[in-house]
This record gives C-alpha cells, structure tokens and sequence, in this order.
C-alpha cells in the first residue's frame, strides 16, 4: 500500500511568495495532520483534520497559513506571504479516526530566502 | 501549555547492549503515548504505542508507562547500529487527535 504522500519533496522560493505544500493520505484514513519540524523548536502540530472538516487550528503560527481538504484524498497548505522564518520541514500524517497511529509522509523542506 | 520532556543526549550505547530512552509530560490527562524513530533526513516512524500502566513488548523494544509519575520509556535490547536514530516521544492529551512531541533524544549504537 502507498504510505502519505507529498509534494513538493523540496521548496526554495523568495520571501513574499506564496508557497502551497500537498498531501495525499493513507487510503481509508480519515484524519489528517500538518506537522512542522525546525531544530529549535521540534515537531510542532500545526492543524488536523477529521473526516475533512478542520478541528484544531490553533497550532497555525500566523493568519499567512491557511489550510484546506476538499476531499478525502487531498490536502494543502498554503503559507502567503512566505518569510525566511517559515524555512522547517512540513510533513503531512494520517490516521484512522480515533485509532491514534498517526503515519508520517516523506516531508517537505521549504527554504525561503 | 502541554509538555513532552526528553534529554536530548547524545546517548552512547555499546552495540548489543540495552538502550534506555526517557520521557515525561506535564498533562494528567494524557491518554495515549508512541514512540517514534527518525533517521537523519527522513520522516518519523512508529515503531511502539502504549495505553496503559506497565510493559508492552514488541520483538527488541518494550515500551515502559507510569501514569501516577507521568512517565514513558523505551528500552531496545541487542542494540545494533542501524538503532542509531532519534527517538521521539509523543503523547496524546484528553479530547485531542493532534500528538505533542518530544524534541527527541539522539541515540548512538557504537560497533
């Protein structure tokens, strides 16, 4: 079976841009993470998603992120405009509804200069 | 504010000995708690879940919780270099899906 999936698997863009990072969940997994990983400050939950619906924003650093799931398969994250404090590693997970084994994708290294 | 605690480390184990990883968190509610490997440049990979007190074995790794003293912990015997990694520790709190994470603690297997 194929495991999350995103795209880009790198980003470098110039500050001001907009950058927007996918996501494809685990087939028949029903809730979907965004996650953020920087040296100083680890793996922080940005948002999640159960069913498509948004449940838990609050991790969302600034009003620039915004995030949506139009359907069962697909997922985006959109940071505009970008600034060079936004460079960390975005990865995407997903999970059966209230079975708590959440599966990571490959991430996305976004640079902004 | 939740809080997942762990040392950083390095920690240096000899190989076939037993590495032992540490964790606390600060929310008494927490109901659920992984473990997660990352090698350098990849994503997270669960390797252990516990919901309740005690041990939970699975092959080399057994997974440690204390509820009363808010504490997990990871023990992987016959440790082998390709155990080399960072190991997170992640908690799930009371009436939330989304996991707090650790910042992890690097652990080093020496041949």
């Amino acid at each position: 079976d194929a495991g999350v999936i995103q795209s880009p698997r790198h980003e470098v863009t110039e500050m001001g841009q907009e950058v927007t990072l996918r996501c494809k969940p685990i087939s028949g997994h029903n809730s979907l993470f965004w996650y953020r990983q920087t040296m100083m400050r680890g793996l922080e939950l940005l948002i999640y998603f159960n069913n498509n619906v948004p449940i838990d924003d609050s991790g969302m650093p600034e009003d620039r992120f915004s995030a949506k799931m139009p359907n069962a398969s697909f997922s985006t994250l959109k940071i505009q405009p970008s600034e060079p404090r936004d460079s960390a590693v975005y990865f995407c997970a997903s999970s059966f509804l209230g079975s708590y084994e959440q599966y990571f994708g490959p991430g996305t290294r976004l640079t902004v200069t | 504010q939740k809080e997942v605690e762990q040392n950083s480390g390095p920690l240096s184990v000899p190989e076939g000995a037993i590495a032992s990883l540490n964790c606390t968190y600060s929310d008494r509610v927490s109901q659920s708690f992984f473990w997660y490997r990352q090698y350098s440049g990849k994503s997270p990979e669960l390797i252990m879940s516990i919901y309740s007190n005690g041990d939970k074995e699975d092959g080399r790794f057994t997974a440690q919780l204390n509820k009363a003293s808010q504490y997990v912990s990871l023990l992987i015997r016959d440790s082998q270099p390709s155990d080399s990694a960072t190991y997170l520790c992640a908690v799930l709190g009371g009436g939330a899906d989304g996991l707090t994470f650790g910042k992890g603690t690097h652990l080093i297997i020496q041949p």
